[in-house]
């Protein structure tokens, strides 16, 4: 079975500051791993995605994250916050065969302050 | 392409009422998904389609709910009867196989 930790369920920062959540998974098999945001009132929106090749993704909005399959993490990142940035943030993992269906973690509440 | 629609956007309704929720997911997408979420219990998978066959629908709470896929543009989920439990915020999502889901704005649920 797969399963999703994000670890905080509000993470609060400065504009400006950087940004840091945190996403570990398990998976039996290779994973693909998402992050979407959801903005008050709207549904979810793919961030960005990994599924092979290069570990380090970048996303929409200036986030990245990065793969370590090793510490089995998906981090998101961000340099420097914007108030825009203020949301939701959901972690996804899925398996890269058979079963399609993802696993969604509890989300992670930006709070971003002026 | 117009995303995935789901109607209504805000439903206020009475306990013991029935209430149907639609959703048209995205033209050529395999994967048609309900979720809801709560403040309480998050984002919840009820059901999900594969090619218009239910596939597992072990998340659905209980009888009371339902949901039909008739064709590859159109899903309904049916609560009946509902209750003020049910208050949450449902969503559709609709995907290709192995790629990421594309979400609805949701349905806000309110029963008093």
């Amino acid at each position: 079975a797969q399963s999703v930790t994000q670890l905080g369920s509000h993470v609060s920062v400065s504009e400006g500051a950087l940004v840091l959540l945190r996403c570990n998974y398990s998976s039996s098999v290779p994973p693909y791993l998402f992050w979407y945001v959801q903005y008050p009132n709207q549904g979810l929106q793919l961030l960005l995605k990994y599924t092979t090749g290069a570990t380090l993704v970048k996303g929409i909005n200036g986030f990245e994250a990065e793969f370590k399959k090793s510490e089995t993490s998906f981090h998101l990142t961000k340099p420097s916050a914007h108030m825009s940035d203020a949301a939701e943030y959901f972690c996804a993992v899925t398996k890269s065969g058979g079963s399609y269906i993802p696993t969604f973690g509890r989300g992670t509440s930006l709070i971003v302050h002026p | 392409d117009a995303g995935v629609i789901q109607s209504p956007r805000h439903e206020v309704t009475e306990m013991g009422q029935e209430v149907t929720l639609r959703c048209k997911p995205i033209s050529g997408h395999d994967y048609l998904f309900w979720y809801r979420q709560t403040m309480m219990r998050g984002l919840e998978l009820l059901i999900y389609f594969n090619n218009n066959v239910p596939i597992d629908d072990s998340g659905m709470p209980e009888d009371r709910f339902s949901a039909k896929m008739p064709n590859a543009s159109f899903s309904t989920l049916k609560i009946q009867p509902s209750e003020p439990r049910d208050s949450a915020v449902y969503f559709c999502a609709s995907s290709r196989p192995n790629y990421e889901q594309y979400f609805g704005p949701g349905t806000r649920l309110t029963v008093t």
